[in-house]
C-alpha cells in the first residue's frame, strides 16, 4: 500500500484562488517532500520539510507538516494556469536504507 | 547540462522481445533509480543503485534487471516483454540514497507499450 496518499484527488480552481492539497502517511518519516509533473514530463522537485519541521515557504508555496496527525499540505497561493500539474507528496521513511515513496499524486487544474 | 536523459522517449515492443531502457546523468550523482508509472497506482520504485557497482531491488522488480557499471549510466533491461510492462518508466538520480535532505532529479521518461 501506498505511504504517501493524496487528497483529493483532482482539483479544479480558478486563477488566482489558492489551492491546498493534502498528503497522509502511515509510519514514521525522516522527511516529506513534494513534487510536480506536467504532462508528459519527469517529476520535479518542489518543497522538502523535515519531521522537525513545522511550515516552510518557497515562492508561492507554503508546506505544513503536522507529524502526529501523520499529514502534510501544499497550498499553492494566488495560482496561475501554469501551475496546472500533477503534484506528488513523497515520504522518506525512518530507517536505513529508507528510500522515497510517492503517492498517487493530484491532478490540479487552474482555468484562466 | 543536460541532467538526466532517458533514450528512447517511446518504444512499442511486441511481447517475448527483450528491450533496455537507456538513463545518463551528468550531475556526477551516486544514486540512480527506475520507476514506473502507471495510472492509479502512481510511482513506484523497480531498482535502484546507490553507487557504481550496486544496485538493489525496489518495490516491483519482477521482470526488470538493471546494472551499473559507472557512475553516469543505468540502464534498465526486460529480458522478456509482458503486457503488463506496458508503462512510462522514469529514471530518478540523487546525490546519495535519499538519504538526509537529498532531492531526486527525474529523467523524461520512456513511454513502452508491449503488445
Amino acid at each position: 500500500s501506498q505511504q504517501g496518499e493524496e487528497d483529493p484527488q483532482a482539483l479544479s480552481i480558478q486563477e488566482g484562488e489558492n489551492a491546498t492539497m493534502n498528503c497522509s502517511y502511515k509510519t514514521s518519516i525522516n522527511n516529506l517532500q513534494w513534487y510536480r509533473q506536467n504532462s508528459g514530463r519527469g517529476l520535479v522537485h518542489l518543497i522538502l520539510i523535515r519531521s522537525n519541521e513545522r511550515e516552510k515557504h518557497s515562492g508561492r508555496l507554503r508546506v505544513t507538516l503536522d507529524t502526529s496527525k501523520k499529514s502534510s499540505s501544499l497550498l499553492i497561493t494566488a495560482s496561475r494556469a501554469a501551475d496546472t500539474a500533477s503534484y506528488f507528496c513523497a515520504t522518506l521513511k525512518t530507517g536505513a536504507n529508507s528510500k522515497l515513496t510517492f503517492g498517487k499524486g493530484i491532478t490540479l487544474s487552474v482555468r484562466p | 547540462i543536460a541532467g538526466i536523459t532517458q533514450a528512447p522517449t517511446s518504444q512499442i515492443l511486441a511481447a517475448g522481445r527483450r528491450m533496455t531502457l537507456r538513463c545518463t546523468q551528468d550531475m556526477r550523482h551516486n544514486a540512480m533509480y527506475w520507476y514506473r508509472q502507471d495510472l492509479g497506482l502512481g510511482l513506484r520504485l523497480i531498482h535502484y543503485s546507490n553507487t557504481a557497482g550496486t544496485t538493489g531491488k525496489g518495490e516491483v522488480p519482477d521482470g526488470y534487471s538493471v546494472s551499473r557499471a559507472n557512475t553516469d549510466d543505468f540502464p534498465l533491461t526486460l529480458a522478456s516483454a509482458v503486457p503488463s510492462q506496458t508503462s512510462v518508466y522514469f529514471c530518478a538520480s540523487s546525490l546519495t540514497l535519499a538519504g538526509g535532505t537529498d532531492t531526486q532529479y527525474f529523467g523524461p521518461g520512456t513511454r513502452l507499450t508491449v503488445l
